[in-house]
């Protein structure tokens, strides 16, 4: 039971370069969603998708973009990298956005924009 | 502006005591309140969730309370072990909204 699994673990990049983080879960959950942690800021939102077909901006939004590709995948893309976006991304799935269910996470990419 | 304060950035606790965090948030009617742990390198996992109407949560040796007319919620391990060591996270939404996370408390049980 794989739950969550995301790719790649780590990433170095350099600025202005482009990557896209994949993200994709086996628990049939409708709602996805993209976490950036950096320290001292705590796990901040930057999109989600309610359900396949649909995305939502969260806080953190700006210098990224993302797909819903089916019900099991969500990527993150990076147009521009910049050094700001040095962090660790988590990707989680639920069954329902504000649904008293639990998130199931990722284990993480850590990526570094030098 | 809308806030989620976790009041201890680091706890640090005898093995065998509890350990107790604390977690405040204003301007939010949250529907529900979710505790989750993360070990360093790892993705945080759910510990506990209690309604908006629930008082107290138990499951094992953990224990959560949800006052909202505080607007606080207390997370509480008995017995603490030298494995609990790690970050603990609280968060919350309101209907139909995204989880939104405090920025967590380190608890060290030392043995």
């Amino acid at each position: 039971n794989a739950g969550v699994t995301q790719t790649p673990k780590f990433q170095v990049l350099k600025t202005g370069q482009s990557m896209t983080l994949q993200c994709a879960q086996d628990m049939n959950h409708n709602s996805m969603y993209w976490y950036r942690q950096d320290p001292g800021m705590g796990l901040r939102l930057i999109y989600y998708s309610a359900s396949e077909g649909t995305t939502d901006k969260g806080e953190v939004p700006n210098g990224y973009n993302v797909s819903r590709l089916n019900k099991r995948e969500f990527s993150l893309r990076l147009e521009s990298a910049a050094p700001s976006q040095t962090s660790v991304y988590f990707c989680a799935s639920s069954e329902g956005v504000g649904q008293t269910r639990s998130y199931t996470f990722g284990s993480g990419t850590r990526l570094t924009v030098v | 502006s809308q806030k989620i304060e976790q009041n201890s950035e680091a706890l640090n606790i005898q093995e065998g005591k509890t350990a107790t965090l604390t977690c405040n948030y204003t301007n939010y009617s949250p529907a529900y309140l979710q505790w989750y742990r993360q070990d360093p390198g790892r993705g945080p996992v759910f510990l506990l969730l209690i309604r908006e109407n629930e008082k107290e949560k138990r499951k094992e040796r953990l224990k959560v309370t949800f006052d909202t007319t505080l607007k606080q919620s207390l997370f509480h391990i008995t017995a603490s072990q030298p494995a609990d060591s790690a970050t603990y996270l609280c968060a919350l939404n309101q209907a139909g909204t995204a989880l939104i996370f405090g920025k967590g408390t380190t608890l060290s049980v030392s043995s």
